[in-house]
C-alpha cells in the first residue's frame, strides 16, 4: 500500500521563477495538506484541499497557490520565488478534512532558491 | 491561538537508557495529538496518535501519554538504541471547525550515544 508520494525530491530554482510541487495521497485518503519546514523549525501549515477546494489556509501570501484533482492528488505552486522560500515542503494526507484519524506525511521536496 | 512547545530542544543519552520527551500545548480543545519522527532532511514518520478521549498509546518500545486538562504529553522511549537518534515532533489537531490545521512544536533532537 503506497503511502504519500511527493515529486520531485529536490529542486533548485532562481529568484523570481515559479515552481510546481506534486503530491499523491495515501490510498483511501481524500484530503491533502501542505506544510513548509525551514531548517531547525517545525512544519508550518500552508493550506489544505478537500473536494478540490481550498478548505483552510495558513498565513502565507497569495504567491502560494494550490490545486486538487479529482483523483485527490494535489499540486503546490509558488510564484515569484524568494530566497526565503528555500525549505522542505511536506505533503500530508488524511482520511477526512478534520484530521480525526491523524495524518500521513510524504518524504518532502527540498526546494533551494538561489 | 494554539501554541505547542517542546523542551528540551536537544537531548543526548547513552544507549540503553530509558528517556522521556515532553510536549505542551496551550489550548486543551483538541481532537488528538500525534508524535512524529524525522530523520535529517527527510519527511515525517508517524509514531503514535492519541485521541483526546485516550490517556496513552503504546507501540513497541514507545509509549505516549496525554493529559489534556494540563496541556501535556510525554513520549517514553524504553531501552534506547542508536537508531532512535532523530528529531521528534509532536503536533495537535485543534477542535475548531474549519481551523483544524495540525499545529507542530519545534521538536526535540535526540542523540543516542553508543
Amino acid at each position: 500500500d503506497a503511502g504519500v508520494t511527493q515529486s520531485p525530491t529536490h529542486l533548485i530554482k532562481t529568484r523570481g521563477q515559479q515552481v510546481t510541487l506534486r503530491c499523491s495521497p495515501k490510498s483511501g485518503h481524500d484530503t491533502v495538506s501542505w506544510y513548509q519546514q525551514a531548517l531547525g523549525q517545525g512544519p508550518q501549515f500552508i493550506f489544505q484541499y478537500y473536494e478540490e477546494e481550498e478548505r483552510q489556509r495558513g498565513n502565507f501570501p497569495d504567491r502560494f497557490s494550490g490545486h486538487q484533482f479529482p483523483n485527490y492528488s494535489s499540486e503546490l505552486n509558488v510564484n515569484a520565488l524568494l530566497l526565503g522560500d528555500s525549505a522542505l515542503y511536506l505533503c500530508a494526507s488524511s482520511l477526512e478534512s478534520q484530521g480525526l484519524y491523524g495524518y500521513t506525511f510524504g518524504s518532502g521536496t527540498r526546494l533551494t532558491v538561489v | 491561538k494554539q501554541e505547542v512547545t517542546q523542551i528540551p530542544a536537544a537531548l543526548s543519552v547513552p544507549e540503553g537508557e530509558n528517556l522521556v520527551l515532553n510536549c505542551s500545548f496551550t489550548d486543551s480543545a483538541i481532537y488528538n495529538l500525534q508524535w512524529f519522527r524525522q530523520d535529517p532532511g527527510k519527511g515525517l514518520t508517524s509514531l503514535l496518535l492519541i485521541q483526546s478521549s485516550q490517556r496513552e498509546q503504546t507501540s513497541g518500545r514507545l509509549n505516549a501519554s496525554l493529559d489534556k486538562s494540563s496541556g501535556r504529553s510525554t513520549l517514553y522511549i524504553a531501552a534506547s538504541q542508536p537508531g532512535d537518534s532523530a528529531t521528534y515532533l509532536c503536533a495537535v489537531t485543534p477542535r475548531d471547525f474549519g481551523n483544524e490545521k495540525l499545529t507542530f512544536g519545534t521538536g526535540t533532537r535526540l542523540t543516542i550515544i553508543p
